[in-house]
């Protein structure tokens, strides 16, 4: 079945540090992919989404592109703040038109200053 | 635009009891998910609803879960009996109409099963 593998955590970065988290996947299909944010205390929020090869999303100043030639969707951010420390999650629907979302375990992300 | 709401946020019962949890979409939301998230671990579809019928429980363990979405609006996720294993949150989302659409979570209920 499909899966997806991220990056483990925790990860602790300086305030406006460059941050990278990976991300790989596994689909039989052609997926959609996904970061989804989770703040303290809040429930998951959609962070950007790409539905095809070499789309890149874009939100809030973090960035990811869909590479299906290494099945990945690295989230990246160049200038990272304190707001930004929270959970993030990598994910994936399938595309055969059953649009249940499969999740990775999440890397917690915290910026000092 | 009101966001998901869930209820309970917080519960605590003994294994072998009985427990519901409620969810009510976003307004107009057709598509209905229920999710359990472990501590540690991403969140899993349990079971997905398209307007009041179910699209995919193939996660669900039905023989201790069950779930109904009566006219296609709230829903409410029951586990009898409770196990340990239970133990996590349980995440409501809705979305438009499942196509390819952005999900919208509410804040969970979170299950301890002593």
């Amino acid at each position: 079945g499909d899966s997806v593998t991220q990056m483990e955590g925790p990860v602790t970065l300086s305030e406006e540090a460059f941050l990278t988290i990976n991300c790989t996947y596994t689909a039989t299909g052609y997926p959609s992919l996904f970061w989804y944010v989770q703040y303290p205390g809040e429930g998951l929020q959609l962070l950007l989404k790409a539905t095809k090869a070499d789309d890149k999303g874009s939100n809030k100043g973090f960035e990811a592109t869909y590479r299906k030639e290494t099945t990945s969707f690295h989230l990246e951010k160049g200038s990272v703040q304190v707001s930004d420390s929270a959970v993030y999650f990598c994910a994936l629907t399938s595309g055969d038109g059953n649009e249940k979302l499969t999740f990775g375990t999440g890397t917690r992300l915290t910026i000092i200053p | 635009e009101a966001g998901v709401a869930q209820s309970p946020r917080y519960k605590i019962i003994e294994k072998r009891q009985s427990v519901a949890f409620w969810c009510n979409p976003i307004s107009g939301h057709a598509t209905l998910y229920w999710y359990q998230q472990i501590l540690g671990q991403g969140p899993k579809l349990l079971i997905q609803f398209q307007n009041n019928g179910v699209v995919d429980d193939s996660q669900l363990p039905k023989d201790r879960f069950s779930a109904e979405r009566l006219k296609g609006v709230d829903s409410t996720l029951k586990i009898q009996p409770a196990k340990l294993e239970d133990s996590a949150v349980y995440l409501c989302a809705s979305s438009l109409t499942g196509l390819d659409d952005a999900q919208y979570f509410g804040p969970g209920t979170r299950l301890l099963v002593l």
